[in-house]
This record gives C-alpha cells, sequence and structure tokens, in this order.
C-alpha cells in the first residue's frame, strides 16, 4: 500500500460548484497536512496547511484531516475556472527536524464556464 | 519579495551532456529539495539537503548530483549517467524539513 493515495481524476465541475478532493494515508505518524495547488507548466503553491485532525477554513477553501480515518480533505466552494488546477495533498510525520514532506500525485480539476 | 527562482525556464540538452540547474533562495531556508516531475507519476525526490554541506539521496538520485556550497543556493547536475532526463525539474525549501515547502517555478529539460 502507498504511503498517500489521490485520486488522479480528472475531474470536471461546473463554475459554482463545490468541489471535494480527498487523499487517504496509511501512515499514523503523520501529523502535518498541506494541500498545494499546481497550474500547467508551473511550481506548487500552498494553499492550506493544518495539524493534526479538524478543519481549517480560508474563504472559499476548507481543509478536513480525519486522523481516525487518515483521510484528509479540501473542499472548494463557489469553485471559478480560475481554480483549474492539479491539486496535490502532503504530509510529513514532524513539522520540526524530522521527515520530508510525502505527496499525493495530484488531482487534476477543470471548471468549466 | 522573498522567493525561490529557479533557472533556465527551458533547458535543451544533447545525449552525452552534463547541464546544471540553478536553484536559489533568498528566504533564509535551511531545508532544501530536488523533485522531478512527470506525466502521471507526481512528485519525486531526487536529493535533499536539511544544512550547508550536508545533502541526502531521495528516491531517484541515480544519474543526479548535488552540492550546497551556500544556504542560498542548491544546483542540481543531471548527468550523461541519467537515462530518461526529460522531465520538468522542481526546486522547493523550507524553514526546516516537513514544515511547507515554497516551490519555485520549474525548469522543463528535454533532452535532443
Amino acid at each position: 500500500q502507498k504511503e498517500v493515495e489521490q485520486d488522479p481524476g480528472p475531474l470536471s465541475v461546473p463554475e459554482g460548484a463545490i468541489v471535494s478532493l480527498n487523499c487517504t494515508y496509511s501512515n499514523s505518524a503523520f501529523q502535518y497536512f498541506m494541500w498545494y495547488r499546481q497550474y500547467s507548466r508551473k511550481g506548487p503553491e500552498l494553499l492550506m496547511y493544518t495539524y493534526s485532525s479538524g478543519n481549517k477554513e480560508d474563504g472559499r477553501f476548507t481543509a478536513q484531516v480525519d486522523k481516525s480515518s487518515k483521510y484528509i480533505s479540501l473542499f472548494i466552494r463557489d469553485s471559478q475556472p480560475s481554480d483549474s488546477a492539479t491539486y496535490l495533498c502532503a504530509m510529513s510525520g514532524h513539522g520540526g527536524s524530522q521527515g520530508n514532506l510525502i505527496f499525493g500525485k495530484g488531482t487534476k480539476l477543470s471548471v468549466k464556464p | 519579495d522573498g522567493g525561490i527562482t529557479q533557472s533556465p525556464k527551458y533547458l535543451f540538452r544533447k545525449e552525452g551532456q552534463n547541464v546544471t540547474l540553478s536553484c536559489e533562495q533568498n528566504l533564509n531556508h535551511d531545508a532544501m529539495y530536488w523533485y522531478r516531475q512527470d506525466p502521471g507519476q507526481g512528485l519525486r525526490l531526487i536529493y535533499y539537503s536539511q544544512i550547508v554541506n550536508d545533502f541526502q539521496k531521495g528516491d531517484i538520485a541515480e544519474g543526479y548530483s548535488v552540492s550546497r556550497e551556500k544556504k542560498e543556493s542548491f544546483p542540481l547536475t543531471v548527468t550523461s549517467a541519467q537515462k530518461n532526463p526529460t522531465a520538468f525539474y522542481l526546486c522547493a525549501s523550507s524553514i526546516r524539513a516537513g514544515e511547507g515547502y515554497t516551490f519555485g517555478s520549474g525548469t522543463r529539460l528535454t533532452v535532443v
């Protein structure tokens, strides 16, 4: 079993839809969870950063972590064509001196006008 | 503005040649990383460095080499031993290992 699993999509939704992106993981030591957005031919940019379980909201974006199920989600409300990108989840065991980030393979999202 | 700069944006290499990709950051980050990204493969770690004058192999280090002589700089050399070097290369940095990464804009390398 891979450490981090992410459905590659592609996922196509109409403008204004609520988008749900998900990752599952196997390593119970992961405590730090991130979502990156990557536009075509660009480097990934950090969208959301959460520690342990719970929700975090930033504008139209909400990140959820369920450590008991080893499942993380990113919700995008009122999706816009400018949200069309690949979304990568990432996680690590220790925000500090140990452990590099482990990335999912990314989900490609297309928001149609 | 603080950030991480990769150059060049596009690079063409003849077979048998070594090429060096530049990565510079002015974020005062201790840790730096090199990833390779291929369609459908996600990000694969080539090398990483947590401190100056020290670096570690990642998952796919064969055919690559790095140096970390300065905190700001982490160049990657793609050697002729790398059999399939055509890919999108991303450099990243973080305050410490395991913290959120800041990525550069990438270098697209093509073997001609």
